[in-house]
């Protein structure tokens, strides 16, 4: 079966300090995957997607990148983080076509 | 642009009462999907609805997707308090690759 796996799921990390969340996937190859951020207790925002190695698609300007080193690998960055980077940030994947998606359980970044 | 709707925002009741939740838009979709999503967890997929006047259970939820494909709504019977979560509704934009796109969500507490 396939499982999403993204950790650290909380971090603290003071304002102009650099940021890494990773996620993985197991049991499946070639999933398009995702980053969304969700401000506190609302809807979800496409961040960006991937739908393979190196293959990144921005949805929104921001001061956040995303990297696919690895098939089943997805790694959001950043070099100086603000305030307003603060969020609850969800990792998905999907098999194209099928229209199923699949969500980590998430990380809660607080920027101080 | 907040293509997806959903109303209303908030909704706190008591365990046994019945509700309905509502997503609405002037575009015409393909497919809504319906998630619920508990805190610090990600969204789980509950169900998705596909033809114009479609009704779907799922125990004590029903779903019903608009005849014009444009709206969407949720009826819970008798709520109980393992209802509580957050009710997103969202469309895939994609076929190949996905996309897809939330409202901000109806956040429903069930009393005991």
């Amino acid at each position: 079966s396939q499982t999403i796996h993204q950790w650290p799921a909380t971090l603290v990390q003071p304002v102009g300090s650099p940021l890494s969340l990773e996620c993985t996937v197991e049991g499946t190859s070639n999933p398009n995957l995702y980053w969304y951020r969700q401000a506190a207790g609302r809807g979800l925002q496409l961040l960006f997607y991937s739908v393979g190695i190196g293959q990144i698609s921005s949805e929104v300007p921001q001061n956040l990148s995303a990297s696919r080193p690895q098939d089943r690998q997805f790694i959001l960055s950043s070099k100086k983080l603000l305030l307003s980077d603060s969020g609850f940030y969800l990792c998905a994947w999907s098999r194209a076509a099928l229209g199923s998606y699949t969500f980590g359980s998430g990380t809660r970044l607080t920027v101080v | 642009t907040q293509l997806l709707e959903q109303s209303p925002q908030f909704l706190s009741i008591q365990e046994g009462e019945n509700l309905t939740v509502y997503c609405n838009s002037s575009s015409v979709f393909s497919s809504l999907q319906w998630y619920r999503q508990e805190p610090g967890e990600g969204p789980v997929l509950l169900v998705t609805v596909v033809t114009g006047g479609e009704v779907k259970k799922l125990k004590r939820l029903t779903f019903q997707f608009g005849d014009a494909r444009k709206d969407s709504s949720l009826h819970i019977t008798a709520a109980q308090p393992g209802d509580t979560g957050l009710y997103l509704c969202a469309y895939d934009r994609g076929s190949t690759l996905g996309r897809l796109y939330f409202g901000r969500g109806t956040q429903l507490t069930v009393w005991p």
